[in-house]
């Protein structure tokens, strides 16, 4: 298994162009969802997916869109970068809701908008 | 509304000392999970323990301990005979019953662990 993948692994944007962050799995999790981890704040959830077509927004979902049209891929949209964005962008998954397994972090995605 | 606290920013050991690392957490839900994740300066998450509430059992594995305690709402991490390799920074989180598969994280505690 390769577990949760990232890519790019870099990635560096001017203002106001727009991506997508990719993030695949291949363990057969339900559970799916993005993080970004800033210095000193931790890592803050943006949207999760309990499964294939739910998407939900977390603490920090503003400029960003996500979907989830299969139960391996959820990718994670930045609609018109901003500074504010640069950030280390971390994908999970885990097994289904309601058990409450760890999680597994891809590696991260480190994203600098200029 | 949920909260974790790392109030420990950065602790720094010469090697072979013990180190505690302190999680306090903030939740209204009877049934939650606490769990402590590690990055090494590599990047990565690495998954390290799991507890669930109604378990407050201290957990040994080799070097790590953990000593839960609900009346203190606290969930800290104990290294014994710290190495050069445990330099990382430890982040405690929470999940509630109620909160699909969240996680909220704490802000994070960087040992640095000198040779």
């Amino acid at each position: 298994n390769a577990g949760v993948t990232q890519t790019p692994k870099f990635q560096v944007l001017k203002t106001g162009q727009s991506m997508t962050l990719q993030c695949a799995q291949d363990m057969n999790h339900e559970y799916m969802s993005w993080y970004r981890q800033d210095p000193g704040m931790g890592l803050r959830l943006i949207h999760y997916s309990v499964g294939a077509g739910i998407t939900d927004q977390g603490e920090v979902p503003n400029g960003y869109n996500v979907s989830r049209s299969t139960t391996e891929d959820f990718p994670l949209r930045l609609l018109s970068a901003a500074p504010s964005q640069t950030s280390v962008y971390f994908c999970a998954s885990s097994r289904p809701q309601g058990v409450f397994y760890e999680q597994y972090f891809g590696p991260g995605t480190r994203l600098t908008v200029t | 509304a949920q909260k974790v606290t790392q109030a420990q920013t950065e602790i720094s050991v010469v090697e072979k000392e013990d180190v505690t690392l302190d999680c306090v957490y903030e939740t209204r839900d009877t049934t939650y999970y606490l769990f402590w994740y590690k990055q090494p300066p590599s990047g990565e998450l690495v998954f390290l323990i799991r507890r669930n509430s109604f378990d407050e059992q201290n957990e040994i594995s080799g070097r790590y301990s953990w000593n839960f305690q609900k009346s203190t709402s606290s969930f800290n991490f104990t290294i014994t005979a710290s190495q050069v390799v445990d330099s990382a920074v430890y982040f405690c989180a929470l999940i509630n019953q109620t909160g699909a598969n969240n996680l909220f994280f704490g802000t994070g505690t960087r040992l640095t662990v000198i040779p």
